[in-house]
């Protein structure tokens, strides 16, 4: 594709539901990052998914929090149980390994997740 | 605990002085990047420097990289009101398969 895409581009949720935000990375980018950017703040890592190798999960707040990844291609972030501080823009970004390191991430627009 | 730190976390100039952004970080790293967001919008890159350049241009954006002091600088010139943005800096932690950490970035407001 053109470029990395996210759905939905908002979501409205009430308090103790479940979501699901789903990635699309670049074709071909074996990496995808997920991240959590609340309103005024930097980017907090979520996990990062590099080819077949296990994901690191190191970043993700809690338990109610999970990522998965089919292959290298789509991912979905998935929040159970949903909390207020929860509220955040979701951005996933995927990029291409080159030699040395320093790859270019590309991000998506994001998703905008607001818990009532 | 973040890799990189910007300072300041918020810098506001008129159009056409330049503006200077500074980013520290912890650990050896190979790799340094930084990236612009708009308001609403996600991240763009910018510029790359790696551990063994000292300095970088591209356009109006001049990069520096002190490895001795965990430090670097991102330099715009002629800022322009289409500036305003947030900018990040990040780094690989030096780890095999070069995760990328973000620091929690600078505001930057040019004021026409």
């Amino acid at each position: 594709g053109a470029g990395v895409s996210q759905s939905p581009s908002n979501k409205v949720t009430e308090k103790g539901k479940d979501v699901e935000l789903r990635c699309d990375p670049i074709s071909g980018h074996t990496a995808l990052y997920w991240y959590r950017q609340r309103l005024g703040q930097g980017l907090e890592f979520l996990i990062y998914f590099q080819g077949n190798s296990a994901p690191d999960k190191s970043g993700l707040p809690s338990d109610r929090f999970s990522a998965e990844r089919t292959g290298e291609s789509v991912s979905t972030l998935t929040i159970q149980r949903t909390q207020q501080e929860d509220s955040a823009v979701y951005l996933c970004a995927s990029s291409s390994p080159i030699a040395g390191g320093g790859e270019t991430q590309y991000f998506g627009p994001g998703t905008r997740l607001l818990v009532l | 605990s973040q890799q990189g730190e910007e300072d300041p976390q918020a810098l506001s100039i008129q159009e056409g002085e330049n503006a200077t952004m500074n980013c520290s970080y912890k650990t050896s790293i190979n790799n340094l990047q930084w990236y612009r967001q708009n308001s609403g919008r996600g991240l763009v890159h910018l510029i790359l420097i790696r551990s063994n350049e000292r300095e970088k241009h591209s356009g109006r954006l001049r990069v520096t990289l002190d490895t001795s002091k965990k430090s670097s600088s991102l330099l715009i010139t002629a800022s322009r009101a289409a500036d305003t943005a947030s900018y990040f800096c990040a780094t690989d932690a030096g780890t095999s398969y070069d995760k990328v950490i973000f620091g929690p970035g600078t505001s930057l407001s040019v004021i026409p």
